[in-house]
């Protein structure tokens, strides 16, 4: 199984301008979610969906936006990039959400200039 | 607000000795508890969730126990060796769908 997959793994992008970073889980799952990791802050959620259709915000969900128009998919969309949106980027999912454990993917880097 | 504490220096003991990591929280009333393990440039993993009404879990050479009177948690690897060095997270959720995670505490176990 391939898990949870996140491309790019790299990303470079100067201010203004607007990326997706997919995210998909051949899992299964219900639940995904959007982290970003940063020095010092620890993971913090920015949206989460608990199924095709629905999405909700997280703790820091200002400048991304998703959708989730099937279950194995949940992009995140970076509107108008800011250099304070420089970090890691973690897509996870759950098969409950909730109290189940989370399957990350191996994280997106996004440099904003 | 809620808030999680995890040490933020790195923890560094001798390998065979047991690492005991230790997770605070403030505000918050979890139903859960997790721990996860981050290498370097990868994603974490889970390890061990633990019920509210829980006291210990174990799995192999892990142990983790909750006291929601302190409010805390404590992680123990006994046996320790260098192949446990790497980053570990607490998370908590109340059950509903947002999950809180830590700073994380950096272990290096030492040969």
């Amino acid at each position: 199984n391939a898990g949870v997959t996140q491309t790019p793994k790299f990303q470079v992008l100067k201010t203004g301008q607007s990326m997706t970073l997919q995210c998909a889980q051949d899992m299964n799952h219900e639940y995904m979610s959007w982290y970003r990791q940063d020095p010092g802050m620890g993971l913090r959620l920015i949206h989460y969906s608990v199924g095709a259709g629905i999405t909700d915000q997280g703790e820091v969900p200002n400048g991304y936006n998703v959708s989730r128009s099937t279950t194995e998919d949940f992009p995140l969309r970076l509107l108008s990039a800011a250099p304070s949106q420089t970090s890691v980027y973690f897509c996870a999912s759950s098969y409950t959400g909730g109290a189940g454990e989370l399957f990350f993917g191996e994280g997106s880097r996004l440099t904003v200039l | 607000s809620q808030k999680i504490e995890q040490n933020s220096e790195a923890l560094n003991i001798q390998e065979g000795k047991t690492a005991t990591l230790t997770c605070n929280y403030t505000n918050y009333s979890p139903a859960y508890l997790q721990w996860y393990r981050q290498d370097p440039g990868r994603g974490p993993v889970f390890l061990l969730l633990i019920r509210e009404n829980e006291k210990e879990k174990r799995k192999e050479r892990l142990k983790v126990t909750f006291d929601t009177t302190l409010k805390q948690s404590l992680f123990h690897i006994t046996a320790s060796q260098p192949a446990d060095s790497a980053t570990y997270l607490c998370a908590l959720t109340s059950g509903t769908y947002k999950y809180i995670f830590g700073t994380g505490t950096r272990l290096k176990v030492l040969a």
